[in-house]
């Protein structure tokens, strides 16, 4: 069955500092897999969806997520972090025609 | 850019009454979605919906809840006799195509209507 595993519940960096979002998914064939964002009191955005067109997929407000195969992974990462990017991030995969899983989440500060 | 849009963006209800979360979904979408996240945990599937009936339901989606496409821009989700533990956010989404499909169709999601059973 298809599962997520979100290895980190908080992140912590400082602006303009990296950002590394850990995810591993559980899949029988090949995955559909996104990120999605979720900041306070809104809705769930889509950050980057993988397509199998490209391993390195580019999403919005500069982030981007490598899928590997072999090590089961699809981190999200961005080269910079700004104060605005403080939200919660979820993994999330596909389950048949019209579900999808979501990982627990991961919750994403900033610090100046 | 189109958006989904959900009313109420809050509702409070007592236990044991019926209440209908609405959403409006992006107009040319086909497939449309409820999903829940109680406090604290992770958002869980509820139903999806497609070509006026439902085409998938998780165990959580038992006969207390029933969705409906009441006109051509409405989709519904009805809550009969609410439980405190309905306490939730709870999501509606839409999408051009299924999820799973080559064409890797994403959810785009409201805000969400944040429902307290008291």
């Amino acid at each position: 069955a298809q599962s997520v595993t979100q290895l980190d519940s908080h992140v912590s960096v400082s602006e303009g500092t990296p950002v590394l979002l850990r995810c591993n998914y559980s899949s029988s064939y090949s995955p559909s897999l996104f990120w999605y964002v979720q900041h306070p009191n809104k809705g769930l955005q889509l950050l980057l969806k993988y397509t199998s067109a490209a391993t390195l997929v580019k999403g919005i407000n500069g982030f981007e997520a490598e899928f590997k195969k072999s090590e089961t992974s699809f981190h999200l990462t961005k080269p910079s972090a700004h104060m605005s990017d403080a939200a919660e991030y979820f993994c999330v995969v596909t389950r048949g025609y019209n579900k999808l899983i979501f990982g627990a989440g991961t919750r994403l500060a900033v610090h100046p | 850019e189109p958006e989904v849009t959900q009313t109420p963006s809050h509702q409070v209800t007592q236990m044991g009454q019926e209440v209908i979360l609405r959403c409006v979904p992006i107009s040319n979408h086909l497939y449309f979605y409820w999903y829940r996240q109680i406090l604290g945990q992770k958002v869980e599937f509820l139903v999806s919906f497609y070509n006026n009936e439902i085409s998938e339901k998780s165990e959580i989606f038992d006969d207390q809840f029933s969705v409906e496409r009441p006109d051509g821009s409405n989709f519904t989700l009805k809550i009969r006799s609410t439980k405190l533990e309905d306490s939730a956010m709870y999501f509606c989404a839409s999408s051009e195509a299924g999820t799973g499909s080559s064409y890797n169709s994403p959810l785009h999601f409201g805000n969400g209507t944040r429902l307290t059973v008291t």
